[in-house]
């Protein structure tokens, strides 16, 4: 089955030490999301690619990055993890851009800060 | 403008009845209203999904009912099942190239069985 695959699916890091999570799809989709969400809370869009097009959201910190080297793959870099980034970090897809297009999400990484 | 306001909170249903949650919105620009679905542990899937030029679409138990001129859209779950208990987000996004989707705060329902 397509699909959107995220690993690890939990992480445990220490404050400040750097971690990358990864992202695949199988869908073929040109557009993929890192959204976080934290408790009872809605997802909050970090950035997404337009294909190799990066777009960041104005409030997402400069301690987060992305990286997409090809189509299928998608990693999210935190440079130094606060106590704040605690929180599940969710992958989604797309087939392009277009509000009206269905949103595909992984089944999410929890990350946890010690 | 951007926000999407969502109700209530938590909901608590018993099974067998209907459960109804409700979105509003401030941005006209919106023309495509989807809800997601999320169950523990999991991703939100897209459940249904609206653009206003219909008033109500239905797929199975849930319908969406859509009010353009309120700017007020809900979600209505028939014959509440226990499988039904997630998290239902309500969004709200323009129909063109690269524009993300806006969501509610999210609604927690639970389904007595």
């Amino acid at each position: 089955d397509a699909m959107v695959i995220q690993n690890p699916r939990y992480q445990v890091t220490q404050f400040g030490k750097p971690v990358t999570l990864s992202c695949s799809q199988t869908l073929n989709h040109n557009v993929m999301y890192w959204y976080q969400q934290k408790s009872s809370q809605a997802p909050k869009l970090l950035f997404h690619y337009y294909d190799k097009d990066f777009n960041n959201e104005a409030d997402t910190p400069d301690n987060f990055q992305s990286r997409r080297p090809n189509t299928s793959f998608c990693f999210l870099d935190i440079r130094s993890p606060g106590l704040g980034d605690a929180a599940m970090y969710l992958c989604a897809t797309s087939r392009d851009g277009a509000g009206g297009n269905e949103q595909f999400f992984g089944p999410g990484t929890r990350l946890t800060v010690l | 403008q951007q926000q999407v306001k969502q109700s209530p909170q938590s909901l608590i249903v018993q099974k067998g009845g209907i459960s109804i949650i409700n979105c509003a919105y401030e941005n006209t620009a919106f023309d495509y209203f989807p809800w997601y679905q999320q169950f523990p542990g999991k991703g939100p899937a897209l459940l249904i999904a609206i653009r206003p030029d219909v008033s109500e679409k239905k797929e199975g138990r849930f319908t969406i009912s859509f009010n353009k001129s309120a700017k007020q859209f809900s979600l209505h779950i028939m014959d509440s099942q226990p499988g039904d208990s997630a998290t239902y987000f309500c969004a709200a996004s323009r129909l063109y190239r690269d524009d993300k989707i806006i969501f509610g705060k999210g609604t927690r329902l639970h389904i007595l069985p």
